[in-house]
């Protein structure tokens, strides 16, 4: 059965102070993995898909990385408007349509 | 372009009720999907359209039925709402199925009483 654990469940951060979210999973054949944004109120926005270990994308203040078991999203120097709980999910192989998500990080940057 | 648009916003159905939760995209995308989101339960796939014509069952299908009226359209369907429906409900869509980003509408939020 695919997994994808996501930790910390919530991160408070001070304006300026970087860190990471983990995510961290098992599936069967990897085809995809991605990172969504999501606003409270609002439906996930896609941020970053990631294909094989050693791959690496950003995007201003976030980086997403990958490994054989886990992906990591950083975040330098945030600002308050990167507050939001941000949702990672894998897309295993074999022709399968359907993803697994994880429960998300729910990330509160502080003026 | 819209990307992707969901009606209605809000609604409040009685148990026993029935109702349609209307999705479309303008983007050309092939696939659909109909999620929804509860605290603590992150997004769980209900059903899914790989391609006009086509339907499937996601993790949670039971209690909803689907149709994919043409490829921009794509309905979710509850025949007897229950207390255990009330829910957050997202459609999204991708260019096509598997290692393709989806794009999410602004959601469903449905109460059953």
């Amino acid at each position: 059965e695919d997994q994808v654990t996501q930790s910390p469940e919530a991160l408070r951060l001070q304006e300026g102070e970087s860190s990471s979210l983990n995510c961290s999973y098992t599936v069967s054949g990897l085809r995809g993995l991605f990172w969504y944004r999501q606003d409270p109120g609002k439906g996930p926005e896609f941020l970053f898909t990631l294909y094989s270990a050693g791959e690496e994308k950003e995007k201003e203040r976030l980086k997403a990385t990958l490994t054989k078991k886990e992906s990591f999203l950083h975040i330098t120097a945030p600002k308050p408007e990167d507050s939001a709980t941000y949702l990672c999910a894998v897309q295993p192989g074999g022709g399968s349509y359907i993803p697994t998500f994880g429960r998300g990080t729910s990330l509160i940057v502080h003026p | 372009n819209a990307g992707v648009t969901q009606t209605p916003k809000f609604q409040v159905l009685k148990t026993g009720q029935s109702m349609t939760l209307q999705c479309a995209q303008d983007m050309n995308h092939n696939s659909m999907y109909w999620y929804r989101q509860d605290p603590g339960m992150g997004l769980r796939l209900i059903y899914y359209s790989a391609s006009e014509g086509t339907t499937d069952k996601g993790e949670v299908p039971n209690g909803y039925n689907v149709s994919r009226l043409n490829k921009r359209e794509f309905s979710l369907r509850l025949e007897s709402a229950a207390p255990s429906q009330t829910s957050v409900y997202f459609c999204a869509s991708s260019v096509a199925g598997g290692s393709y980003e989806q794009y999410f509408g602004p959601g469903t939020r449905l109460t059953v009483t």
